[in-house]
């Protein structure tokens, strides 16, 4: 089967740096894409990586290895309005995204 | 620009009854999903469409219809509302199969 893992919440404080992992066994492998999604809001789009390595966006990284199926997001310099649920999803074989069920960051003073 | 338009935004319905969701996207994507996200799970596809007129069944398609018939909207059916069936909808568009999916705000159905 398809599985993709997170954890499913944590803690950071405002001003610090997260970092929140993804593993993944999928059918196939055409890429990895973080998205966020606040309360009661609908996800938008934070990064994709389809080749091993990092890739910087701001205050948002995000770093895949294919060979061990594992990818993290790292946010720095957090700031409040970081607080939401930050979801992983794996592009498989079939190119249908394969979604986690997202790890919720709450940040405090 | 309004990107993905979705329509209701909330509906209340009881066992057995029908009804329509609209999306619409002014993008001019080909691809277009819809999802269920339900409270501790990741999001799952129910149907989609990779172009006017076509459509294909997802990872959970069952007690749901869909059409197609204009590029720019996908409605998603359900004929005989089930209680388990009681999620926030949430229908995506994209230009590409690799290619950002960019999302409505979500309907939130509650069938008693």
């Amino acid at each position: 089967g398809q599985n993709i893992d997170q954890p499913t919440e944590m803690t950071a404080t405002e001003g610090a740096i997260v970092q929140i992992n993804c593993t993944y066994q999928t059918s196939g492998f055409n890429g990895l894409f973080w998205y966020q999604q606040h309360a009661g809001e609908a996800p938008t789009f934070l990064s994709y990586n389809v080749l091993d390595g990092l890739e910087e966006k701001g205050r948002f990284s995000s770093f895949l290895s294919r060979s061990k199926g594992y990818s993290y997001l790292l946010l720095k310099e957090l700031q409040m309005k970081d607080s939401a649920s930050y979801l992983c999803a794996v592009l498989d074989s079939n190119y249908q995204l394969i979604w986690g069920a997202g790890t919720k960051l709450i940040i405090k003073p | 620009n309004a990107g993905v338009t979705q329509t209701p935004k909330f509906r209340v319905l009881k066992t057995g009854q029908s009804m329509t969701l609209l999306c619409a996207q002014d993008m001019n994507h080909e691809y277009m999903y819809w999802y269920r996200q339900d409270p501790g799970m990741g999001l799952r596809l129910i149907h989609y469409s990779v172009g006017e007129g076509t459509t294909a069944k997802g990872e959970v398609p069952d007690g749901y219809n869909v059409s197609r018939l204009k590029k720019q909207n996908f409605l998603l059916g359900l004929e005989s509302a089930a209680p388990s069936q009681t999620s926030v909808y949430f229908c995506a568009s994209t230009i590409g199969e690799n290619q950002p999916q960019h999302f409505g705000d979500g309907t939130r159905l509650s069938i008693l």
